[in-house]
């Protein structure tokens, strides 16, 4: 089944301990993004990648990382996480973004909450 | 600001009426996508329109770009239950050659039986 995974769905966590959201898709996708939700805000990108060792900062990419050694990998890294990155984090790749009507696919989300 | 403004941001209704969805720019878009989001799950894609003017149906929802390709809206006829989501539209911003998607903040819609 052509999907794309996120783990973990739910992580509360403190302030300043590292953490990680891994994301994979296995439907060979070149374009990879992260994304938060939050209430009144919509959804808005924090980094994407046309491809493999290719990333860039999307719209809030203050506080975090990403890296693409592998097709299919995308993972999102909280080097120091705080408060205000408590949302909900959502992964979404499609087949190439040169071509603007190819559809997101998404995950189904990662709730985080940081105390 | 939101590049992409969509409105009503909650609408609540009875089975069987009708409703429609706004997404506006004042930015001219090479396409907007409309997406439902369900609870728990991430945006399924329902439609992408890409030239101006153009209409799309899919069942009981019609799509529509505007002719400046500034705006869109959804159109949503005999709305049932399962109609119930969150729907939000998106597009490429301008001069982003499709690297980027910027979504509006979105319409939650409730069908009530």
């Amino acid at each position: 089944e052509a999907q794309v995974t996120q783990n973990p769905r739910y992580l509360i966590t403190v302030t300043g301990k590292k953490l990680t959201v891994t994301c994979s898709q296995n439907m060979n996708h070149e374009y990879m993004s992260w994304y938060r939700q939050d209430p009144g805000l919509g959804l808005r990108q924090i980094y994407y990648s046309m491809n493999v060792e290719v990333t860039d900062k999307g719209d809030v990419p203050e506080g975090y990382k990403v890296s693409r050694k592998e097709k299919r990998n995308f993972p999102l890294i909280l080097e120091s996480p705080s408060p205000n990155q408590t949302s909900l984090y959502f992964c979404a790749s499609s087949f190439s973004r040169k071509d603007s009507n190819q559809p997101q696919h998404f995950g189904d989300g990662t709730r985080l909450s940081i105390l | 600001t939101q590049l992409l403004e969509q409105s009503p941001q909650f609408l609540s209704i009875q089975e069987g009426e009708n409703l429609t969805v706004y997404c506006n720019s004042s930015s001219v878009f090479s396409s907007l996508q409309w997406y439902r989001q369900e609870p728990g799950e991430g945006p399924v894609l329902l439609v992408t329109v890409v030239t101006g003017g153009e209409v799309k149906k899919l069942k009981r929802l019609t799509f529509q770009f505007g002719d400046a390709r500034k705006d869109s809206s959804l159109h949503i006829t005999a709305a049932q239950p399962g109609d119930t989501g969150l729907y939000l539209c998106a597009g490429d911003p301008p001069g982003t050659s499709g690297s980027r998607l910027t979504f509006g903040e979105g319409t939650q819609l409730t069908v009530n039986p």
